[in-house]
């Protein structure tokens, strides 16, 4: 059926690195990603979208990479601070809808 | 703007019960959504609708209920509360649909206890 995945369900990172969170999708029929954050509490908010003619897009410290040979989308985010403590979810189209995967939590320590 | 507004926050219900959960979206978005999340998951997509009037399920209708009659309003409907139904409930919305690349904006929760 359909999925989408995330390769770990928890990173942590010191204030200052660059993290890297991870996806794979199932289907190859979607044509469009999103990244949200998750605060505790807080529905999700919309971080960055991509759609599937492009490879990467570039948002303010985030940087979102698709590779559609693998099926694999990826979100960096750059000199992470401790406000970017969150649950980070992807998710894909399917028609009307999209479809969502479990998450990773990211944890960041000053 | 107020965005996507979900009432009630919170709610504890008896098994059995029903009720209603609110959502309100002041974008004129055309399309909204009821997704359930459950602890430690992704969400899932339980109704979603296209415009007043219509409405189609998701991945997990079973024992919900919808209605859309206005553009901005889009509630979902507990017939008889079951303990598999607690969970926390979000409504979302957007211009277009996901296959027209346009992301969807989300309320920030009905937290749901059935005992």
């Amino acid at each position: 059926g359909e999925s989408v995945g995330l390769h770990l369900p928890t990173l942590s990172v010191q204030e200052g690195d660059n993290s890297i969170i991870n996806c794979a999708y199932s289907n190859s029929a979607s044509d469009y990603f999103i990244w949200y954050k998750q605060e505790s509490g807080k529905g999700p908010q919309f971080i960055i979208d991509i759609r599937s003619n492009m490879d990467k897009r570039q948002g303010q410290r985030v940087t979102v990479l698709l590779n559609k040979t693998v099926k694999h989308l990826s979100l960096q985010i750059a000199a992470t601070q401790p406000g970017d403590s969150a649950v980070y979810f992807c998710a894909s189209s399917k028609g009307a809808a999209l479809i969502f995967g479990k998450g990773t939590t990211l944890s960041v320590s000053s | 703007n107020a965005g996507v507004t979900q009432t009630p926050k919170f709610r504890i219900l008896k098994i059995g019960q029903s009720m209603t959960l609110q959502c309100a979206q002041d974008m004129n978005h055309n399309y909204m959504y009821w997704y359930r999340q459950d602890p430690g998951m992704g969400l899932k997509l339980i109704y979603y609708s296209v415009g007043a009037g219509i409405t189609d399920k998701g991945e997990v209708p079973n024992g919900y209920n919808v209605s859309r009659s206005t553009t901005e309003d889009f509630p979902l409907r507990l017939e008889l509360a079951a303990p598999s139904q607690t969970s926390v409930y979000f409504c979302a919305s957007s211009l277009g649909q996901a296959s027209r690349k346009q992301p969807q904006h989300f309320g920030d929760g009905t937290r749901l206890s059935i005992l």
